[in-house]
C-alpha cells in the first residue's frame, strides 16, 4: 500500500549511543518532515525538507540531525541519545497545499 | 510564528453524547487548517481539512469542523459520538503559502473518551 514507512517501530538505547531512524514515502512527494510527540506536548517539529536537497530546523533540533537521501528517503540522526529524547517519531510527507501523511512511528525509550 | 490552542485536555462522554471541540489559533495571514485523529497505539490520521471556500466542512466518520476567521477558529463537531471515537484529537494550522512545504503547528491535543 502506498503510504510512509518507517524504521524501526521500536527501539531501546543507552544514554550516549547512536542511532538512525529511517522514512520512505512512496507519493512521489517534495516535502518531508519529522516530528516528535511527548504526552501532553503534541507533535513538535524536529526537521523538515522542503524538496530533496534541502533540510531546515523545526521547533526542536537540538540534538538531531537529518538526511534526505533522495526524494523517497529522509532519515533522522541521534548522535548521542539523551533520557530527553525519549520520545514516539513520526515521519510524514506531503505535496505542495495538502496535508501530512504520516508514518506509523517509532516508539525510542532512551535508558 | 502561528501557535494552536486547545481547550480541552480530556473529554469525557456518553455514547450518543454530542461532541464539540474547541481549536483557537494565532496567526495574522491566510491559514490552512486541519482535524487528525490518533486512536490508541497508531498514528494521526487526517479527519479533515479546510483551505479555502464554504467555511462548514465535513470530513470522514460524520465529523464536521467550522473555521470562524473573525474568532481565529476552527472547532470540531459531531452530533452523536460511538464508543470507537475514543482517541486523541489534534487541531493544527499551516501558514498558506504559494509555493513550497507547509509546516504544521499542532495543538496539545484533547483526549476524547466515550463511555458505552
Amino acid at each position: 500500500n502506498a503510504g510512509v514507512t518507517q524504521t524501526p517501530k521500536f527501539q531501546v538505547l543507552k544514554t550516549g549511543q547512536s542511532m538512525t531512524l529511517q522514512c520512505a514515502q512512496d507519493m512521489n512527494h517534495n516535502s518531508m518532515y519529522w516530528y516528535r510527540q511527548d504526552p501532553g506536548m503534541g507533535l513538535r517539529l524536529i526537521y523538515y525538507s522542503a524538496s530533496e536537497g534541502t533540510t531546515d530546523k523545526g521547533e526542536v533540533p537540538n540534538g538531531y540531525n537529518v538526511s534526505r537521501l533522495n526524494k523517497r528517503e529522509f532519515s533522522l540522526r541521534l548522535e548521542s541519545a539523551a533520557p530527553s529524547q525519549t520520545s514516539v517519531y513520526f515521519c510524514a510527507s506531503s505535496e505542495g497545499n495538502r496535508e501530512d501523511t504520516f508514518g506509523s512511528g517509532t516508539r525510542l525509550t532512551v535508558v | 510564528a502561528q501557535s494552536v490552542s486547545q481547550h480541552n485536555h480530556h473529554v469525557i462522554l456518553s455514547e450518543a453524547a454530542s461532541l464539540e471541540l474547541g481549536c483557537n489559533y494565532s496567526y495574522g495571514g491566510t491559514v490552512n487548517l486541519f482535524w487528525y485523529v490518533q486512536y490508541p497505539g497508531q498514528h494521526l490520521q487526517l479527519l479533515l481539512k479546510y483551505f479555502s471556500g464554504d467555511p462548514l466542512v465535513k470530513g470522514i466518520k460524520g465529523f464536521e469542523a467550522e473555521f470562524i476567521k473573525s474568532k481565529f477558529s476552527f472547532n470540531l463537531r459531531k452530533p452523536s459520538v460511538q464508543w470507537s471515537d475514543t482517541a486523541e484529537y489534534f487541531c493544527a494550522v499551516s501558514p498558506y503559502s504559494g509555493a513550497g512545504s507547509y509546516q504544521l503547528t499542532f495543538g496539545k491535543g484533547t483526549k476524547l473518551s466515550v463511555i458505552p
